[in-house]
């Protein structure tokens, strides 16, 4: 089955306590993607790849690390996590050819708790 | 990218055609409507997507105006299991990045 999994579905954590979530997709897909969604603020954009070692930022990278080694995997490094950046993440990937338009498959989300 | 205006809710009776429209006003000649819709917390889902025909697939039908500044999202016969909020986006055909607007909470009640 094509998907984007996501693992934790739910982390608790401390305060600079250093996490990574993982993101990995099966559709060969070169573009990923990640965003958080928060209440009244709507899903923002963190980072995102186009391929294999190629990133950039998105609208609220700050705090966050993200790396692309390989195709299918795009992991959140969160270098030391802090009470604002709890929220609700997901990945998500594309096909996503130039001049060619693509729908987005997300994955399943992470709920994160920075305490 | 384009900004779009949804309305902020909506109800439909279950079994009948759901409408959701959406405004793109400064949509531009090589940009592309998209819909997706989320249920409560899961992942955002994709609909379906068009440039200036309309389109349809399994899920729903995207009708576009012939100026572009306008579409409507139609469910033909809303379930209960449609009951989320759809977010029409627009985006550029040569970038990746999607933009979540607030979307619209659709209700579909017995």
């Amino acid at each position: 089955e094509a998907q984007v999994t996501q693992n934790p579905r739910y982390l608790i954590t401390v305060t600079g306590k250093k996490l990574t979530v993982t993101c990995s997709q099966n559709m060969n897909h070169e573009y990923m993607s990640w965003y958080r969604q928060d209440p009244g603020l709507g899903l923002r954009q963190i980072y995102y790849s186009m391929n294999v070692e190629v990133t950039d930022k998105g609208d609220v990278p700050e705090g966050y690390k993200v790396s692309r080694k390989e195709k299918r995997n795009f992991p959140l490094i969160l270098e030391s996590p802090s009470p604002n950046q709890t929220s609700l993440y997901f990945c998500a990937s594309s096909a996503d050819r130039r001049g060619v338009s693509y729908g987005y498959t997300f994955g399943s989300g992470t709920r994160l708790t920075v305490v | 990218d384009a900004k779009t205006t949804q309305p902020t809710s909506m109800d439909c009776a279950e079994g009948r055609a759901a409408n959701l429209p959406c405004n793109h006003s400064t949509i531009s000649g090589n940009e592309y409507v998209y819909w997706y819709r989320q249920i409560h917390s899961q992942g955002p889902q994709y609909i379906i997507h068009g440039l200036k025909n309309n389109e349809t697939n399994e899920m729903a039908s995207l009708i576009i105006t012939e100026d572009r500044k306008s579409s409507t999202l139609i469910l033909p016969h809303a379930t209960l299991r449609d009951t989320a909020v759809y977010y029409c986006i627009v985006r550029h055909n040569q970038g990746g990045k999607l933009i979540f607007g607030q979307g619209t909470e659709l209700s579909v009640k017995p």
